[in-house]
């Protein structure tokens, strides 16, 4: 079964600077979707930023990137210019691909880590 | 367009009482998720329904679990009897369709549930 892992329960930031969550899976799979999901205080959660395995290179969501290890199995996000609307719960999540058939369409979430953005 | 709406949003009840949560996904989405989000874990899939079949239930515990989405549209989560190990909050999600290049899961805000 496939698990990921947030290394990070609680992070804090100030305002304008950059920060970087850390995530790491483990899967026997070469076709996969990882994610990054914000979910703020008592709001739904949404999703931050996408990564196709297939891909080498790293997306990129405005003040959003991410840095994908394959070989490593690691997935960070990086957060620029942090805003004092960032401070959310953050989940890592991973989603295999379509050769797996329809038990790889769940998500498996990490356990989240949350930001704090200090002004 | 309005997103995946959820009810109630808070629910307090006693332990061995029964409990509903309602959700209607976004409109079109054939993909509707069930999931259960314990406090400061990730959520974790109950069921999974594309259209009116529960494709995904092998998380759902079945003993008190139920969940029906009839004509593929609205979706009802039940306990009964609740336990107080099912204090969590309940998550509906929706998406277009599982089975293609996977966009979002849209979210709805979760249904709190205290049993006590």
């Amino acid at each position: 079964a496939q698990t990921v892992t947030q290394s990070q329960p609680e992070m804090s930031v100030q305002e304008a600077e950059t920060v970087t969550l850390s995530c790491t899976y483990d899967t026997s799979e070469s076709d996969y979707y990882l994610f990054w999901y914000k979910q703020p205080p008592s709001r739904q959660m949404i999703l931050v930023i996408r990564q196709e395995a297939y891909k080498q290179q790293n997306a990129t969501e405005n003040r959003f990137s991410v840095n994908f290890q394959k070989a490593a199995k690691s997935f960070s996000l990086k957060i620029s210019d942090s805003q004092l609307g960032d401070a959310a719960m953050y989940f890592c999540a991973y989603r295999g691909g379509r050769k797996g058939g329809g038990s790889n369409y769940k998500l498996t979430f990490g356990k989240g880590t949350l930001l704090t953005v200090n002004p | 367009e309005a997103g995946v709406v959820q009810s109630p949003r808070y629910k307090i009840i006693e332990k061995k009482q029964p409990v509903a949560f309602w959700c209607n996904p976004i409109s079109g989405h054939n993909t509707l998720y069930w999931y259960l989000q314990n406090l400061g874990q990730g959520p974790e899939l109950l069921i999974r329904y594309e259209n009116e079949e529960a494709v995904d239930d092998s998380q759902l515990p079945k003993d008190r679990f139920s969940a029906e989405r009839l004509k593929g549209v609205d979706s009802t989560l039940k306990i009964q009897p609740a336990e107080l190990g099912d204090s969590a909050v309940y998550l509906c999600a929706s998406s277009p369709l599982a089975g293609a290049i996977p966009g979002e899961l849209f979210f709805g805000e979760g249904s709190r549930l205290t049993v006590l």
